[in-house]
């Protein structure tokens, strides 16, 4: 079975700033894709970014960039410039690739705060 | 509509009662999902829909949880006989299409279920 950890319950970055999410996973799986998505308060989850397993690039969205390390089962989150509105919990997940309706596995979470 | 609309937002139970939870998805939108989510834990997925054929309920806790989708569209997830364990924001999400599993992931605000 896959599983998703995160190790970091909590992080803090000063605004402006740059702050990194780890997130590792372990799964037995050629084909799949990895997503972080972040939950505000209102507790909808939103995606940030997501990365096909197969593409050796690094997705970016803007302020909000990946380092996916294959072999090491690694997908982590780097914020830059941060910004009050960052400020939420972050789920790295994993969904499988190939099959209808693949759930997404998440971790534990990071909850970020961001100091003025 | 403009999003996945979940109701009620808030649900408060008396241990021992059934409860029921709405989910309105995009309209359109083929594939359903429900996860459950503890506090200050990541959610965890209960059961997938294909329009109105449930086809995944691995993760339903237990047979007092049931889910339906009887015309393809709404969903009510169902709680026979609710326990304080059953505490938790549930989540529906939404996507247009099975096949991808890239695809985007519409979710709903969740309904927060406290079991007193």
């Amino acid at each position: 079975a896959q599983t998703v950890t995160q190790s970091q319950p909590e992080m803090s970055v000063q605004e402006a700033e740059t702050v990194t999410l780890s997130c590792t996973y372990d799964t037995s799986e050629s084909d799949y894709y990895l997503f972080w998505y972040k939950q505000p308060p209102s507790r909808q989850m939103i995606l940030v970014i997501r990365q096909e397993a197969y593409k050796q690039q690094n997705a970016t969205e803007n302020r909000f960039s990946v380092n996916f390390q294959k072999a090491a089962k690694s997908f982590s989150l780097k914020i830059s410039d941060s910004q009050l509105g960052d400020a939420a919990m972050y789920f790295c997940a994993y969904r499988s690739g190939g099959n209808q309706g693949g759930k997404l596995i998440f971790g534990q979470g990071t909850e970020l705060s961001v100091k003025p | 509509g403009a999003g996945v609309s979940q109701s009620p937002r808030y649900k408060v139970a008396k241990r021992g009662q059934d409860v029921a939870l709405r989910c309105d998805p995009i309209s359109g939108h083929v594939s359903l999902f429900w996860y459950q989510q503890a506090l200050g834990q990541g959610p965890e997925f209960l059961t997938y829909f294909q329009n109105e054929a449930q086809l995944d309920k691995s993760g339903l806790p237990s047979d007092r949880f049931f889910a339906e989708r009887p015309e393809g569209s709404v969903s009510t997830l169902k709680i026979q006989r609710t326990q304080q364990e059953d505490s938790a924001v549930y989540l529906c999400a939404s996507s247009l299409h099975d096949r991808d599993p890239n695809e985007k992931l519409f979710f709903g605000s969740g309904t927060q279920l406290s079991v007193l």
